[in-house]
């Protein structure tokens, strides 16, 4: 069966970075599309990034734009967010889910939760 | 970036009742990608509906979705004690801002 994990997650001050992780099975990876999207404390979901079966087409939300970098290894089956000069608002549960594709996002991580605070 | 609307905010039902959600989109979503999800405390979304009409794998036919253009609907016919939970609608044909809505919470009367 599908599975998504993501790793990395912590706490972390302001200006500092922080690497995540997501380890897909069940699947064959390097033919999806693959995306990282947040939830903030009680709040709504919002999409950060996502990245192409090959990694030739990457795109971010304006809010996350030259402080986040996307990557995948196909060959590891994972995905990546380097995450850059965070901010208190970057504060929230970062999911990693398979799309999107005509099925938008069809399976979804468990979570890992980035605490920016000082 | 399109921006999805969604009402009401909160929907206040008894289980056997139906539910009707909307979601209204700022500019028309292409070719109706348009998908709904089902997220319960401490749990990640759940996939319900893609192309805006289409249940996901698993997902019961009590759920239902409708719609084109800018104006799509989530429909539970029937709300069973496990339905009670926050519900997001989001557009995933326009990149590279693929959005969401800010959710109805549907919660036991």
């Amino acid at each position: 069966q599908v599975q998504l994990v993501e790793s990395g997650g912590g706490l972390v001050k302001p200006g500092g970075s922080l690497r995540l992780s997501c380890a897909a099975s069940g699947f064959t990876f390097s033919d999806y599309y693959m995306s990282w999207i947040r939830q903030a404390p009680g709040k709504g979901l919002e999409w950060v990034s996502y990245i192409s079966s090959s990694g030739s087409t990457i795109y971010y939300a304006d809010s996350v734009k030259g402080r986040f970098t996307i990557s995948r290894d196909n060959a590891k089956n994972s995905l990546y967010l380097q995450m850059n000069s965070l901010r208190a608002e970057d504060t929230a549960v970062y999911y990693c889910a398979r799309g999107p594709d005509s099925t938008a996002f069809d399976y979804w991580g468990q979570g890992t939760l980035v605490t920016v605070s000082s | 970036e399109i921006v999805l609307t969604q009402s009401p905010g909160t929907l206040s039902l008894s289980p056997g009742e139906r539910a009707t959600l909307s979601c209204r989109a700022s500019q028309s979503v292409s070719s109706s990608y348009l998908a709904w999800y089902q997220q319960k405390p401490g749990q990640a979304p759940r996939l319900l509906i893609y192309g805006a009409s289409s249940r996901a794998t698993g997902i019961p036919d009590r759920f239902s979705g409708s719609g084109s253009g800018t104006d799509f609907t989530l429909t539970i016919s029937r709300l069973e004690p496990e339905d009670f939970a926050v519900y997001y609608c989001q557009q995933y044909g326009s990149s590279p801002g693929l959005t969401f809505g800010g959710g109805t919470k549907v919660e036991i009367k």
